[in-house]
């Protein structure tokens, strides 16, 4: 009941297109469920995040959707370009201080 | 404006060494973080610091791990006697608020065991 279940692995997009990562959940009492974008050799970065009273949150190219019936969250990339290129994490907390990760997504855009 | 750091970058060891791992969160940050990344996973909470509370260590694999923070800042994750398996990256991170928001993370160590 703690997992978070991250797909796809892996995910080739051509550049301009839309990318779209997915992420399970079981606990609902789980409320904040952040993105997290890591490059190679870095550490991960907040890339955005959602709380459950939301079902949609737009940061520029990046959108976060949420359905809560389904117990899923999703991440889309619009117009993706090569610097996009990165590993992904979804993770999911229940507003304490511990973080339950997905498995990642390696992303790589085709110029 | 310094980020997290973590040294060493790299660390190869031989089995059955003890290693330790260092970590020097964002001044003035009350919450550091460890956690281990294998090969194509996710992060695998270790153990948890915050302010002068007792840290959560509920994430430490095995009695082998242990890890200190020193007056409020810079903290020391400790292996002994390592294993293959105990190859990763180490990752540290750190946080102003108690929460789950926001975690900045360093760059991590990359342990390797022979």
């Amino acid at each position: 009941q703690q997992q978070v279940k991250q797909s796809p692995q892996s995910l080739i997009v051509q550049k301009g297109g839309i990318s779209i990562i997915n992420c399970a959940y079981e606990n609902t009492a789980f409320d904040y469920f952040p993105w997290y974008q890591q490059f190679p050799g870095k550490g991960p970065a907040l890339l955005i995040a959602i709380r459950p009273d939301v079902s949609e949150k737009k940061e520029g190219r990046f959108t976060i959707s949420f359905n809560k019936s389904a117990k899923q969250f999703s991440l889309h990339i619009m117009d993706s370009q090569p610097g996009d290129s990165a590993t992904y994490f979804c993770a999911a907390s229940y507003s304490n201080y511990q973080l339950i990760w997905g498995a990642g997504t390696k992303l790589i855009i085709k110029p | 404006g310094a980020g997290v750091s973590q040294s060493p970058s790299n660390k190869v060891t031989e089995k059955g060494k003890d290693v330790e791992l260092r970590c020097d969160p964002i001044s003035g940050h009350t919450a550091l973080y460890w956690y281990r990344q294998s090969l194509g996973q996710g992060l695998e909470f270790l153990i948890y610091f915050q302010g002068n509370s007792a840290p959560d260590k509920s994430g430490l694999p095995s009695d082998r791990f242990s890890a200190e923070r020193t007056g409020g800042s810079v903290s020391t994750l400790t292996i002994q006697r390592t294993q293959q398996e105990d190859s990763a990256v180490y990752l540290c991170a750190s946080s102003s608020a108690g929460g789950p928001e926001t975690q900045y993370f360093g760059p991590g160590t990359r342990l390797l065991v022979l």
